[in-house]
This record gives structure tokens, C-alpha cells and sequence, in this order.
């Protein structure tokens, strides 16, 4: 079984653009979230999303935005971005039922300059 | 609302010694606690869960972890640490029902010397 995919592996942008992330979940999988990953932050939740819903959403600005599709493939949008954006993005599915374990990407790289 | 503490930064170890990371959680529900593993510049790989049951539980590597409810601490042990286990080690729990949110540890930095 295909693990998680995510895509980019990295990432550059400038300050002010917009960036788009791409996850692929396990197959049969319906739970994507996603975690910003920070030498100073740690890992932190952004969202989750589940049948195309978001169900849970951490303490992030709005510029910070997902959305997951009808395939259960995940996109998570970073608007205006900022110099402390730069970080490593993470994201995890969950099998359909319970929580009881989530499954990671190698994650995307982002740095902003 | 949840925590995790792990108490160590850094954990610097010398080849074939045991070795012991230390994980504590604050929650006011029940959870299911997790150990991850994150090599440089890769994702997070399960070593181990602890959802119910036996309270030592036995992972991936030749870790294992003991739950300890009263002391509220998920401790990871390995008897014998090779280099190869020389990576970040992250403990996290989350509600056994309703949110999917994992609450992450800060990390311990497990260096294995030769």
C-alpha cells in the first residue's frame, strides 16, 4: 500500500506570494490533517478535514486555508506569505474510523525569502 | 484541553546503552499516546501506541513503552541503542474521541555515540 504522498518536497517563495500544497492520503483513508513543523513552534495543528469537511481547526490566521476533495486528496493554501512561514508542512491520514493512529508524509519544505 | 512535556532536549547515549526518554501528558479526558520518530528531513514514523490494554507496549526497533495513568507519563525505552537510532523522538496523545488533533511534545534529540 502507497503511503502518504506529499508534494512539493520543497519549496521556495517570496514574501507576499501564495503557495499550494498537495497531500495524497492512504488509500481508503477519509481523515487528512495537516501540522506546521518550526524549530521554535514544534509541530503544530492547522486542520483537519474529513469527507470533504473541515473538522477541526488549530489556531492559525486565515491566510492559512484547505481544502480536501471528493478522492480524499488534500490541498492546504498559505496566502500573503511571510518570512515565518518557513517551515516544514506535514501532513497525516487517518483510517475512517477512530483516531487511533495517523500515518505521515515526508512533508514539503517551504522557505520564504 | 491536552499537553505534552517531554523533559529532555537532548539525550546523548553511548552505542549498546540502554536509554530512556521521558514523556509526561496533561489531559482532562481520556487519550491514546503515541511515540513518533522523525530522521532529517523525513516525516514521522509510528514506533509505538498505547490505546488500552497492557500497559507496556512493545514497537517497531526494539523500543517499548511503559503507561503509567497515576503519574500520567508514557516513558520510551530501548535496552540496547544502535547508531542508526540517532533521530528526533516526538510523544504525542490525542482524545480517544471527537477531535483528530494530535498534541505534540517538543522533541527529544536522541544522539547514540560510538
Amino acid at each position: 500500500k502507497a503511503g502518504v504522498t506529499q508534494t512539493p518536497r520543497y519549496l521556495i517563495k517570496t514574501r507576499g506570494q501564495q503557495v499550494t500544497l498537495s497531500c495524497s492520503p492512504i488509500s481508503g483513508h477519509r481523515s487528512v490533517s495537516w501540522y506546521q513543523q518550526t524549530p521554535g513552534q514544534g509541530l503544530q495543528f492547522l486542520f483537519e478535514y474529513f469527507s470533504e469537511t473541515q473538522r477541526n481547526k488549530g489556531n492559525f490566521p486565515g491566510r492559512f486555508s484547505g481544502r480536501q476533495f471528493s478522492n480524499s486528496r488534500s490541498e492546504m493554501n498559505v496566502s500573503t506569505l511571510e518570512l515565518g512561514d518557513s517551515a516544514l508542512y506535514l501532513c497525516a491520514s487517518s483510517p475512517q474510523t477512530g483516531n487511533t493512529e495517523a500515518f505521515f508524509g515526508q512533508g514539503t519544505r517551504l522557505t520564504v525569502v | 484541553a491536552q499537553s505534552v512535556t517531554q523533559l529532555d532536549s537532548q539525550v546523548p547515549v553511548f552505542e549498546e546503552a540502554p536509554v530512556e526518554l521521558r514523556c509526561n501528558y496533561s489531559s482532562s479526558v481520556s487519550v491514546y499516546l503515541f511515540w513518533y520518530v522523525q530522521y532529517p528531513n523525513q516525516g514521522l514514523q509510528l514506533l509505538l501506541k498505547y490505546l488500552s490494554g497492557s500497559t507496556l507496549v512493545k514497537g517497531i526497533n526494539g523500543f517499548e513503552a511503559e503507561f503509567n495513568k497515576s503519574q500520567t507519563s508514557f516513558h520510551l525505552r530501548k535496552p540496547s541503542v544502535h547508531i542508526s537510532d540517532t533521530a528526533e523522538y516526538f510523544c504525542a496523545v490525542t482524545p480517544t474521541s471527537g477531535t483528530y488533533k494530535y498534541i505534540f511534545g517538543t522533541g527529544t534529540r536522541l544522539k547514540v555515540l560510538a
